[in-house]
């Protein structure tokens, strides 16, 4: 498995407070995203990045906010979680070696709120 | 809209039958395509990938999907499945008119009866 590695893996927490999930890689990947999945939607993309520093909005960003200061680190941020962020969460990389390659996974984070 | 879409949202097989999964993009341009398993309670895995050349691509597991230009297809195949097929199927594209986002169907349930 590639080096992916997601923190942490299960929480919970209560409507209103401020979430950060960290997605970590030895990879050295150029992009890393956040996906949520959920029951008859798949996978959506948060938010993606493109390098250190670079980011862009996906098909469902509000609500969310990312920050990528060093190649190996991915931060997923919800400002004031609510109800509707309750998912699974998955952080993927991929472009080792700037080239474009396939996604690899990590294990996914499991975020419930109450 | 853009979407990637996977036109069958349960499948139920007997052990032993065929399987094609349908998949369509509506993306232009160049595109790289996959096919993403997800056995119950793990992380997507790739299966195939096409990037150019032969449209026909052979993955892990005895799987193999045809990419048709002509109609934005990347159908999943499979002579004969098997009780540990059971899965979460997920269609995926890249495409260089939607940025580097890597973009997915909302999959396609597998469920092999022995």
């Amino acid at each position: 498995d590639a080096g992916i590695t997601q923190s942490p893996r299960h929480k919970v927490t209560e409507t209103g407070t401020p979430v950060t999930l960290r997605c970590h890689q030895t990879e050295n990947h150029r992009y890393m995203y956040w996906y949520r999945q959920d029951p008859g939607h798949g996978l959506r993309l948060i938010h993606y990045s493109y390098g250190v520093k670079d980011t862009d909005k996906g098909e469902v960003s509000d609500g969310y906010s990312v920050s990528r200061s060093k190649t190996e680190d991915f931060l997923l941020t919800l400002e004031s979680a609510t109800s509707s962020q309750t998912s699974v969460y998955f952080c993927a990389i991929s472009g080792g070696q700037g080239v474009r390659t396939e996604a690899f996974f990590g294990q996914g984070t499991r975020l419930t709120v109450v | 809209a853009q979407s990637v879409s996977q036109h069958n949202h349960h499948v139920i097989l007997s052990e032993a039958a065929s399987l094609e999964l349908g998949c369509n993009y509506s993306y232009g341009g160049t595109v790289n395509l996959f096919w993403y398993v997800q056995y119950p309670g793990q992380h997507l895995q790739l299966l195939l990938k096409y990037f150019s050349g032969d449209p026909l691509v052979k993955g892990i597991k005895g799987f193999e999907a045809e990419f048709i230009k002509s109609k934005f297809s990347f159908n999943l195949r499979k002579p004969s499945v098997q009780w540990s097929d059971t899965a979460e199927y997920f269609c995926a594209v890249i495409s260089n008119q939607a940025g580097t986002a890597l973009i997915f169907g909302k999959g396609t349930t597998l469920s092999v009866s022995s």
